[in-house]
């Protein structure tokens, strides 16, 4: 159990688009959902913290303009990037964390999605 | 504030020989620390963890103890296998700011037989 999947697995497109990534939990609800950035080489960095029903949280640098995040049940969350530019290329991973929780609140990972801005 | 150092790879090792990829952190308060292990194509997996000092994580093999002393929290196996090779990641997790994880960079692990 506890798998989480995202879609699309690799995405290109033109710079000035828009590119929707979905988050899913596949056996469980997830009252909160985690989006994550990685570049080459480097470490996972949070983006924002979204919760069912409510705005997300971004972290200190990220645009809340450009990227888009809806968590509209307890099952998916989507990432939208706008009007993406080339410097948006990277890896973006999501993660979701049990609504039953834990003891140390475990984070289920998706596969990632790997963005392409041409 | 909180971040994880982690061993820069790529590491390559044979078949059947003893890993170590070491880890260390800093943190405010008392964070839980985890080894996650990402396979090609796949998400991360949770490998294992520790939420206190002198704990010891295991799990197929694999193990680390959480020591405080030297802020650390090594990876290691005893006798590595083809099926191993992987993304590590070392995490830690800190209540302190609302339960967010802190990742190390990764370090790619190639076995070759």
């Amino acid at each position: 159990g506890a798998v989480v999947s995202q879609h699309p697995s690799r995405v290109i497109c033109k710079s000035g688009t828009s590119v929707k990534i979905e988050c899913r939990s596949l056996d469980f609800q997830a009252t909160t959902m985690f989006w994550y950035r990685q570049f080459p080489k480097q470490s996972l960095m949070l983006m924002a913290t979204s919760n069912e029903g409510s705005k997300a949280t971004y972290e200190q640098g990220v645009e809340k303009d450009k990227f888009l995040i809806n968590h509209a049940s307890l099952t998916l969350s989507t990432l939208t990037v706008t009007s993406a530019h080339p410097e948006d290329s990277s890896f973006y991973i999501c993660s979701a964390r049990k609504a039953s929780g834990g003891a140390y609140n475990e984070q289920f990972f998706g596969p990632g999605t790997r963005l392409t801005v041409l | 504030g909180n971040s994880v150092t982690q061993m820069e790879g790529p590491v390559t090792l044979s078949e059947e020989a003893f890993l170590t990829i070491n880890c260390t952190y800093t943190a405010t308060g008392y964070p839980s620390l985890f080894w996650y292990v990402q396979y090609p194509g796949e998400g991360l997996q949770l490998l294992l963890k520790a939420t206190k000092a002198d704990d010891k994580g295991s799990n197929k093999g694999f193990e680390a103890t959480y020591r405080k002393e030297t802020t650390s929290f090594h990876l290691e196996k005893g006798s590595v296998q083809v099926s191993d090779s992987a993304v590590y990641f070392c995490a830690l997790l800190s209540t302190n700011t609302g339960n967010q994880f802190y990742f190390g960079t990764g370090t790619s692990l190639t076995v070759i037989p």
